[in-house]
């Protein structure tokens, strides 16, 4: 069945801009979330969300970085005025209830 | 706080060798989850396996293994008699909690080349 997919694939942006990811789940899993890995960090969880409860938004950087997620399916990550050090690639996952995560091919961002 | 240490950066074996990748963890829960990715070079994180705190078998799958012991925080990995295809980057991780459904906590990740 199809995976996670994320759009776009590749992202370049001026810094200051605003950005936005797109993710789509494997269908039916209720909980999604959302990573970075870039070199000098490693892979950092940034936010979860699962069915309709409030995200865990503890591994948000800053407030510059949003998500949300619409009707239980689809989210989007919003990084508001991006800065070089926001220059990763953005991993989004999903899983059923309390199952094993599986992972998208991700978004590289690069902020110039 | 949680963290999960991969001490070993790089490993380079020759084909058909067996290799062990090492994970340690700390968590103060008594409750949690583990796991193995695989990240081959096309970069898709590919699920292995999960494993929670009260379950200390080990497990075989094929040619990987995996051995957890609780008594030294440890859940390694072995994959025998090594193929090129196994060369990836490996990642341990940990999920804290009786959901086993938070953010993972990963380990820095194992660079494995398996040459020809």
């Amino acid at each position: 069945g199809a995976g996670v997919s994320q759009s776009p694939s590749n992202k370049v942006t001026e810094k200051g801009k605003d950005v936005e990811l797109r993710c789509d789940p494997i269908s039916g899993h209720t909980a999604l979330y959302w990573y970075r890995q870039s070199l000098g960090q490693g892979l950092e969880f940034l936010i979860y969300f699962q069915g309709n409860s409030a995200p865990d938004k503890s591994g948000l950087p800053s407030d510059r970085f949003s998500a949300e997620r619409t009707g239980g399916s689809v989210s989007t990550l919003t990084i508001q005025r991006t800065q070089q050090e926001d220059s990763a690639v953005y991993l989004c996952a999903s899983s059923l209830a309390l199952r094993e995560q599986y992972f998208g091919p991700g978004t590289r961002l690069t902020v110039t | 706080a949680q963290k999960v240490t991969q001490a070993q950066t790089e490993i380079s074996v020759v084909e058909k060798e067996d290799v062990t990748l090492d994970c340690v963890y700390e968590t103060r829960d008594t409750t949690y989850y583990l796991f193995w990715y695989k990240q081959p070079p096309s970069g898709e994180l590919v699920f292995l396996i999960r494993r929670n705190s009260f379950d200390e078998q080990n497990e075989i799958s094929g040619r990987y293994s995996w051995n957890f012991q609780k008594s030294t925080s440890s859940f390694n990995f072995t994959i025998t008699a090594s193929q090129v295809v196994d060369s990836a980057v490996y990642f341990c991780a940990l999920s804290e909690g009786r959901r086993g459904a938070d953010g993972l906590t990963f380990g820095k990740g194992t660079h494995l080349i398996i040459q020809p």
